[in-house]
């Protein structure tokens, strides 16, 4: 168990809804980044936040946002989903963002069918 | 540009068979670190090791060991005897000095299956 948490674990919806997916990061780490993996893509970066403020955007589409909250959970939210945004999301969590690099720790995974 | 490249698609052995997975990353920064992250079939990502681009000693760790090598560009990643539970995707992954936001960069993954 990395301490890392997400929900939910599965989510299945349809094309051009809206959702949401939620990260804890683990405890003491002020980091959290968002990462997809899908079939074509590979394991991609998405954004970072670090304690409350965006550090860094990925290859993240316009339809896709985020943000972190004072508790430092973050939410990714996905908006006018379409059949190409089925992957699995993953959060990670580090204990800061800056030098020397620790290692991020990974939740579990949000797998997203969209149908 | 920052590259991880694994072209190990995927391998097969037989149980206690050693067996190596390739990485070969390319970066302009001179600090900079490199990861291992193991996904076995339950999908979650585990983190196995970190190694700064300055320190060039190899590490082992059980039946685990990386052998990192700056003139060549690899970090490559043995595990010896391997046992049915190393069945896994392994990914190779780097993060530049150079980029605050030291986010992960991942090649494409080694799929490895251990027979029994």
């Amino acid at each position: 168990d990395s301490g890392v948490t997400q929900t939910p674990k599965h989510l299945i919806t349809a094309t051009g809804q809206r959702v949401t997916l939620r990260c804890s990061p683990r405890s003491g780490d002020l980091s959290v980044y968002w990462y997809q993996q899908s079939l074509d893509q590979g394991l991609q970066f998405l954004i970072q936040y670090y304690n409350g403020e965006e550090r860094a955007k990925g290859n993240i589409l316009e339809r896709f946002s985020a943000q972190q909250f004072p508790d430092l959970h973050s939410e990714l939210n996905l908006s006018s989903l379409e059949l190409g945004d089925s992957a699995l999301y993953f959060c990670a969590s580090s204990v800061v963002s800056g030098n020397p690099v620790h290692e991020q720790y990974f939740g579990p995974g949000t797998r997203l069918t969209v149908t | 540009a920052q590259k991880v490249t694994q072209a190990q698609t995927e391998i097969s052995v037989v149980e206690k068979e050693d067996v190596t997975l390739d990485c070969v990353y390319e970066t302009r920064d001179t600090t900079y670190y490199l990861f291992w992250y193991k996904q076995p079939p339950s999908g979650e990502l585990v983190f196995l090791i970190r190694r700064n681009s300055f320190d060039e000693q190899n590490e082992i760790s059980g039946r685990y060991s990386w052998n990192f090598q700056k003139s060549t560009s690899s970090f490559n990643f043995t595990i010896t005897a391997s046992q049915v539970v190393d069945s896994a995707v392994y990914f190779c992954a780097l993060s530049e000095g150079g980029d605050s936001s030291y986010k992960l960069i991942f090649g494409s993954g080694t799929r490895l299956l251990v027979r029994p």
